[in-house]
């Protein structure tokens, strides 16, 4: 039973560019969230959604950024014309329904440079 | 606005010895609260939880213990082992569900032998 996955692990992006991060939730999962941990800080909740939906995006940022979680495939996190501070380790977690703890993804790197 | 805060960024334990890791919050309207331990180049993984209606869990060698007049929980580990050291988060969510968690920024444990 493969965990959360999230790919790339590591990506670097030049400023102005887009990133485009990818979570495919633990097999049964319906519900993803999205955190973002900046350097020597905690995770920051972003998005929670569930298929077809975003469920509370009150930690998005309100310009760039934006998520998605279609019928088939991963969640995407996107993240268009990127800078430095954006720079930041983004962690994916799903959980089987809205009221059990989730599972935590290994995280994306991005580095913008 | 930092609602969940852990004061000691690091902490360092000598082997066999109990570590005790500490966090306060400051929104009365939490009422489930969680641990989670994270190793470099992973995502956090969960340890243990405890909701408002309790004031202590314990699951082997973790114990977590709620006061919440003082709106402060800790988590202890004993005997502390090597393989504990990590950086250990406290997260809290609100009566609502546990959808959206407020992270602490983190303390640092070490284990030393």
């Amino acid at each position: 039973n493969a965990g959360v996955m999230q790919n790339p692990r590591h990506l670097v992006r030049r400023r102005g560019q887009e990133a485009r991060l990818r979570c495919s939730p633990m097999k049964g999962h319906s519900h993803v969230y999205w955190y973002r941990q900046l350097p020597e800080e905690g995770l920051k909740f972003m998005v929670y959604l569930q298929k077809e939906n975003i469920i509370d995006e009150s930690g998005m940022p309100k310009e760039r950024f934006s998520a998605e979680f279609p019928k088939e495939g991963p969640s995407i996190l996107r993240i268009q014309q990127v800078v430095r501070g954006d720079s930041a380790a983004y962690f994916c977690a799903s959980s089987p329904n809205r009221d059990s703890s989730y599972t935590f993804g290994s995280g994306t790197r991005l580095t913008v440079v | 606005d930092q609602q969940v805060k852990q004061n000691s960024p690091s902490l360092s334990v000598q082997e066999g010895r109990i570590s005790i890791l500490n966090c306060d919050y400051t929104n009365s309207m939490f009422d489930y609260f969680l641990w989670y331990k994270k190793y470099p180049a992973e995502g956090p993984t969960f340890l243990i939880s405890i909701s408002s209606i309790k004031d202590k869990n314990e699951d082997g060698r973790f114990t977590v213990f709620l006061n919440k007049s003082a709106k402060h929980l800790s988590l202890h580990i004993v005997p502390s082992q090597p393989g504990d050291s990590a950086v250990y988060f406290c997260a809290a969510s609100a009566i609502q569900g546990a959808q959206k968690l407020v992270f602490g920024q983190g303390t640092r444990l070490t284990i030393n032998p």
